[in-house]
């Protein structure tokens, strides 16, 4: 049980371009959703906490005009990068909990962005 | 210095090898988590745990709580868990480590 899917698992865009990236958990209802970014050899890092049907809370020194989280269901959060451009391609993964950050998290497989 | 150490950075080891992967924070926590990321990207989490001790299959984590420090522990080891191993403590977020990179030999 507990599966969180990601899609696309890859993008490639041109700068200037924004993307989207669903985050879906496919046999549970998750309250709280989060949306992590990973630079190659480097640690995730959190980027914002979102609880459905409410403002995504973000981490300081990310910002919330560019990557725009909507989580509008309990099974679905979505990341849109927008006008992205080469310094934005990273690993993004989400993960989603029942309740919140004290329980266990459930990792999407990743959405790897690379742009051009 | 970060909050959230794990050492080795790098572990090479034989098939069969009994690992074992520490992990040092340096904040008060409430919960930890290890996390394997394998070589695609993907990650799972292998355990939560607040206190204690816990096993799944070849896997035993532990924690001491007073010390401020958490070990993974994977018995007769196997390439197949080759990957990177993270450790992150909830202080309200996750802190998360740098990582482990386990490379098992045939």
């Amino acid at each position: 049980g507990a599966v969180v899917s990601q899609h696309p698992s890859w993008v490639i865009c041109k700068s200037g371009t924004s993307v989207k990236i669903e985050c879906r958990s496919l046999d549970f209802q998750a309250t709280t959703m989060f949306w992590y970014r990973q630079f190659p050899k480097q640690s995730l890092m959190l980027m914002a906490t979102s609880n459905e049907g409410s403002k995504a809370t973000y981490e300081q020194g990310v910002e919330k005009d560019k990557f725009l989280i909507n989580h509008a269901s309990l099974t679905l959060s979505t990341l849109t990068v927008t006008s992205a451009h080469p310094e934005d391609s990273s690993f993004y993964i989400c993960s989603a909990t029942l309740t919140g950050i004290g329980e266990t998290q459930y990792f999407g497989p990743g959405t790897r962005l690379l742009v051009l | 210095k970060n909050e959230v150490e794990q050492s080795p950075q790098n572990l090479t080891a034989q098939e069969g090898e009994f690992i074992t992967i520490n992990c040092s924070y340096s904040v008060g926590i409430s919960a930890l988590h290890w996390l394997q990321q394998h070589p695609g990207g993907g990650i799972v989490s292998l355990f939560m745990l607040s206190s204690g001790k816990k096993k799944h299959g070849r896997l035993i984590a532990t924690i001491n709580i007073q010390e401020k420090h958490s070990s993974l522990h994977i018995t007769a080891s196997h390439p197949r868990d080759s990957a990177v191993y993270i450790c992150a403590v909830i202080r309200g977020n996750l802190i998360f480590g740098k990582g482990t990179k386990l490379s098992v030999k045939p």
